[in-house]
Formats: structure tokens, sequence, C-alpha cells
């Protein structure tokens, strides 16, 4: 089976603007998380989907937003870009999530200048 | 509030000696407990995890974990380390089920096998 695959894997915006990241799971998985990682903070929950509905979400704020579609792929996007959100954005699949392992994806790295 | 501690930034074990990464947890009830590895530039990969049963856990690469209930701790264990198990480490809980399906990272170990 081909593992959880990131786009794009690295991304440079501007403060201001907005980034759209996609996160395709691995087939049959329907339960898709989005992590952020820093250095500092180490990895932190964004939110989680299953079949469609957000299960779950972190304390990140509301310009942190996301979607999951009928074939479980997922996007994540970010509007109003800040300094502070250049980090490593990864997406974990799993089959239901709960005692399940996370897959995870190699991630996408954002810089925001 | 819930939490899950690595009270360790980096260890240091040099190859062929057993590798201790440490982790407690702060979580009411019976959680399910994962060990996840990242090695540079990749994603998480998945090591072991306990759900129930016996309290020693068998994962890739050699890896073992032992749950302590009284103690709250879950840390991961090798008995003979390699230069190629160098990269952090991370401890994840994820609480009793209660409608909430959100996994708890901790911090992260960084291990360093010397050669």
């Amino acid at each position: 089976k081909a593992g959880v695959t990131q786009t794009p894997r690295y991304l440079i915006k501007t403060r201001g603007q907005q980034v759209t990241l996609s996160c395709s799971p691995i087939s049959g998985h329907r339960s898709v998380s989005w992590y952020q990682q820093t250095p500092g903070q180490g990895l932190q929950f964004l939110f989680e989907y299953f079949s469609e509905t957000q299960r779950n979400k972190g304390n990140f704020p509301g310009r942190f937003s996301g979607r999951q579609f009928s074939n479980s792929r997922s996007e994540m996007n970010v509007s109003t870009l800040e300094l502070g959100d250049s980090a490593l954005y990864l997406c974990a699949s799993s089959p239901r999530g709960g005692l399940y392992e996370q897959y995870f994806g190699p991630g996408t790295r954002l810089t925001v200048t | 509030a819930q939490s899950v501690a690595q009270p360790e930034d980096q260890v240091n074990v040099a190859e062929g000696n057993p590798l201790t990464v440490k982790c407690t947890y702060s979580v009411s009830g019976n959680p399910y407990l994962f060990w996840y590895v990242q090695y540079p530039n990749r994603g998480l990969q998945f090591l072991l995890k306990y759900i129930t049963g016996d309290n020693l856990v068998k994962g890739s690469y050699g890896f073992e974990a032992e749950f302590n209930k009284s103690q709250t701790s879950f840390h991961l264990k090798k008995p003979s380390a390699l230069v190629s198990d160098s990269a952090l480490y991370f401890c994840a809980v994820r609480p009793p089920a209660s409608g909430t399906y959100k996994y708890i990272f901790g911090t992260g170990t960084r291990l360093k096998v010397l050669a």
C-alpha cells in the first residue's frame, strides 16, 4: 500500500497570505489528523476528520481550518499567515482513530517570511 | 489537564549498551499509549503501542516498552543500541474512549547512539 502523501513538501509564503496544504491518506483509512511541529512546542494537534466530519479540534485560532473529502483526502488552510506559523505540518491517517496507530506523511515545511 | 512528559530532551548511549527513553503521562482512566520515531526530514513512524494486557509490549526494530500503571509511565527500552537508532522519539497518549479522538504527544527525546 502506498503511504500517506503530502503536497507540497516545501512552501515559502509571505505574512498575510493564505496557504492550502493537501494530504492523501493510506487507502482505506478514514481518519485524518493534522499536527503542527515546531522545535519549541513539539507536536501540537490541529484537528481530526473522520468520514468528512471534524471530530476534534486543537487549541488553534480560527485562521486554521480543514476539510475532508468523500475519498478521505484532506486539506488544511491557514489564512492571514503570521511568522509564527512557520513549522512542519504533519498529516496522519489511521483506519478509524482510537486504539489504532497513526501513519504519518513526510510533512509540509512551511516558511513564512 | 491531560499531559505527556518526556523529561529528557536528549539521551546519549554507547552502541551496544541498553537504552531507555522515559515517558510519563497524566490522564484519567486507562489510556492507549504509543511510541513513534522520527528520522531527519521524515514523518513519524509507529514503533509500538499498549492497549491492554501484558505490561511489556514488543515493537519494531527490537524496541519494547513497559507500561507501569502505578507510576503512570511507559518507558521505551532496547537491550542493545545501534548507531542507526539515533533519532527523535515521541511518546503519545490517547485518552480513554470518551468521544474524543485527540492524541497528546510529548515534546520528544533525541536519542544519540555513539559508536
